[in-house]
């Protein structure tokens, strides 16, 4: 059965650093996309970015270019979404789900569970 | 970067009714790779279209999807009372780069 899953629920203050993961299990993981969703509040879905873990090739969003960081390391089948500086406004569940094979990002399925991030003072 | 707009917003029917939700992009998307998922409270989405008229695995045949170049529609046949959730599709490219979702639509019990 293909799987991921991620990281449990964190509560961060404003400008401290974070990186919640994803683990993939139950195919070969360096021969999918992997994509990060953002999903705020009551709001809808937002592509962040995604990664192809066989050569870590990495493409964003504009709106998340710079914000945060997408890797990944095969050796252990899991991908990350990292923060250097965290802000109240990235307060939301985090979404990875596997994307297509090489070239083409596919469309997502399965997904994992979610994490929720809370950035509070 | 390609905009989905989806209408609309919120779909009052009851079970047994036909729903049909729109998806509109800003431009053609490439050889229809537009997805559709479901939502449902407290839970992560679930794939059910993919390459605008595929069903994924297990997705109930009174699930469609049709559409091409600029204009998307899901089809739910006969609501069942599963099928109350919010629904979202996606344009995903043929290469790698930005992939864009729409709004969402909330199909809600009338």
């Amino acid at each position: 059965e293909v799987q991921l899953v991620q990281s449990g629920a964190e509560v961060k203050k404003p400008g401290e650093s974070l990186k919640i993961s994803c683990k993939g299990s139950g195919y070969s993981f360096t021969s999918y996309w992997i994509g990060w969703v953002r999903q705020m509040p009551g709001k809808g879905l937002e592509w962040m970015g995604i990664i192809y873990p066989g050569d870590s090739d990495t493409r964003y969003s504009p709106s998340f270019q710079g914000q945060v960081t997408i890797s990944a390391d095969k050796s252990i089948s899991t991908a990350y979404l990292q923060w250097s500086s965290l802000k109240a406004s990235d307060t939301a569940m985090y979404y990875c789900a596997r994307g297509g094979q090489w070239p083409f990002p596919g469309w997502f399925d399965p997904w994992g569970q979610g994490t929720l991030v809370t950035v509070s003072s | 970067e390609i905009v989905l707009t989806q209408s609309p917003g919120t779909l009052s029917l009851s079970p047994g009714e036909r729903a049909t939700l729109s998806c509109r992009a800003s431009q053609s998307v490439s050889s229809s790779y537009l997805a559709w998922y479901q939502q449902k409270p407290g839970q992560a989405p679930r794939l059910l279209i993919y390459g605008a008229s595929s069903r994924a695995t297990g997705i109930p045949d009174r699930f469609s999807g049709s559409g091409s170049g600029t204009d998307f529609t899901l089809t739910i046949s006969r609501l069942e009372p599963e099928d109350f959730a919010v629904y979202y599709c996606q344009q995903y490219g043929s290469s790698p780069g930005p992939g864009t979702f729409g709004g969402g639509t909330k199909v809600e019990i009338k």
